[in-house]
């Protein structure tokens, strides 16, 4: 049973454009969020993360947004650009619980120039 | 500073040969993590360790065995090489402490088992 849903395996925009990438869970227990960018050949990189206390945090171009009665949340990239292209993975943990992280499948995002 | 470092980076394998995958970490972190990486699927947490001594299973431990004799090695082994184990498998580490969330991933190490 998936607890960390990423809904769409793909997603295409424009350069200039905003990137709206989304995430589900379902364990109630879950109180940190982060969102990974992995390219080709390479391990995944922390992008951001976000505490269930809030329910935004921004890093630039990058915004996170939670919702927790939904048990929801996005991730958007305002301006998108090329070199944004990668598979984004949304992960959730539980604090001071077994310290696993669980990961979504993962939405490969497209920039077109 | 090397960080997380996976050897080796691409490995071909028999049905029922046996390897291991070396991982090391230079950032004196106590958690590392295995997992793998099917096409089109998330990562899958294989085993884990929270300390030099202590290694617990994760979600798909079958198949694996490792073992954390320091706090910089976590390497993963393979004892009976299966088609259904070819895959991309990436170790990472965090350090202890409150708010201490964030996994910091190795490069990867690509295995086909034919």
């Amino acid at each position: 049973d998936q607890q960390v849903k990423q809904n769409s395996p793909s997603l295409s925009v424009q350069e200039g454009r905003i990137s709206i990438l989304n995430c589900d869970y379902t364990n109630s227990m879950f109180d940190y969020f982060l969102w990974y960018k992995k390219y080709p050949a390479e391990g995944p990189t922390f992008l951001i993360s976000i505490s269930s206390i809030k329910d935004k945090n921004e890093d630039g171009r990058f915004t996170v947004f939670l919702n927790k009665s939904a048990k929801h949340l996005s991730l958007h990239i305002v301006p998108s650009q090329p070199g944004d292209s990668a598979v984004y993975f949304c992960a959730a943990l539980a604090q001071g619980g077994s310290e696993k992280l669980v990961f979504g499948k993962g939405t490969k995002l497209t920039v077109n120039p | 500073n090397a960080g997380v470092t996976q050897t080796p980076k691409f490995r071909i394998l028999k049905i029922g040969q046996s390897m291991t995958l070396q991982c090391a970490q230079d950032m004196n972190h106590n958690y590392m993590y295995w997992y793998r990486q099917d096409p089109g699927m998330g990562l899958k947490l294989i085993y884990y360790s929270v300390g030099a001594g202590i290694t617990d299973k994760g979600e798909v431990p079958n198949g694996y065995n490792v073992s954390r004799s320091t706090t910089e090695d976590f390497p993963l082994r393979l004892e009976l090489a299966a088609p259904s184990q070819t895959s991309v498998y990436f170790c990472a580490s965090k350090p202890w402490g409150p708010g201490a969330n964030v996994l910091t991933f190795g490069a990867g190490s690509r295995l086909t088992v034919l």
